[in-house]
């Protein structure tokens, strides 16, 4: 596997469930994102982790719980959520977190979740 | 407010034509200016970026983009399109306050490649 790899690619959940999100970074990258990108809407930042340590927490609801135990992997932990939620979740890697504009981030292909 | 627009939605062209996509940012100084593209099922690549410089940017898959500070656009241009770059193509910034920065994206173009 090269590159930024997400599992699962597509998830249906009831608003009941709870399930993760994986994503994995095979570049030796130490930043790892979570964004959200919903339709005719922006891409939205939703965390940063640098060096395993979450950096940024854009007021995204509790009810998402990201999770970044090493470097090369990062969950984002999903409880009870809403229809709103519905949307494709990406994730992306980075030399680091610093001066974003020097370090270009690689993306994932994404997780297309809907919650029932 | 700070933001960065691309005005149209979705554009058709015709296989072989000439593209020209367009990104306008509201920012008190010239942000750092970026295009990616997200082809169907897969995340975001860099096309290209512009820090400061020539404004006329050459990026890869043949695109460049050319930045103007009097009408604050960064628009994306192609001579000559290959329905494989049917895709949609998003404009994104950083400002340039050297502190936390963060990618704000605009809505993004979808583009339609006939043949």
């Amino acid at each position: 596997e090269t590159g930024v790899t997400q599992t699962p690619r597509h998830l249906v959940m009831g608003m009941t469930n709870k399930k993760s999100l994986k994503c994995e970074q095979h570049l030796g990258h130490n930043a790892m994102y979570w964004y959200k990108q919903s339709a005719k809407k922006p891409l939205e930042l939703m965390f940063v982790y640098n060096f395993k340590e979450q950096t940024e927490n854009n007021s995204v609801p509790s009810r998402f719980s990201p999770e970044c135990p090493n470097s090369s992997h990062l969950f984002l932990h999903l409880h009870t959520l809403q229809p709103e939620d519905s949307a494709l979740y990406l994730c992306a890697s980075s030399q680091d977190r610093a001066r974003v504009s020097y370090n270009e981030q690689f993306f994932g292909p994404g997780t297309r979740l809907t919650v029932l | 407010a700070q933001s960065v627009t691309q005005p149209d939605i979705h554009i058709t062209v015709s296989e072989g034509a000439s593209l020209e996509l367009r990104c306008n940012y509201s920012y008190g100084a010239t942000p750092y200016l970026f295009w990616y593209v997200q082809s169907p099922g897969q995340g975001l690549q860099l096309l290209l970026k512009y820090f400061s410089g020539d404004t006329l940017v050459q990026g890869i898959k043949g695109f460049e983009a050319e930045f103007k500070r009097s009408q604050s656009s960064f628009n994306l241009r192609k001579p000559s399109v290959h329905w494989s770059d049917a895709a949609e193509y998003f404009c994104a910034v950083v400002p340039m306050n050297f502190g936390n920065e963060k990618l704000t994206f605009g809505t993004g173009t979808r583009l339609t490649i006939i043949p």
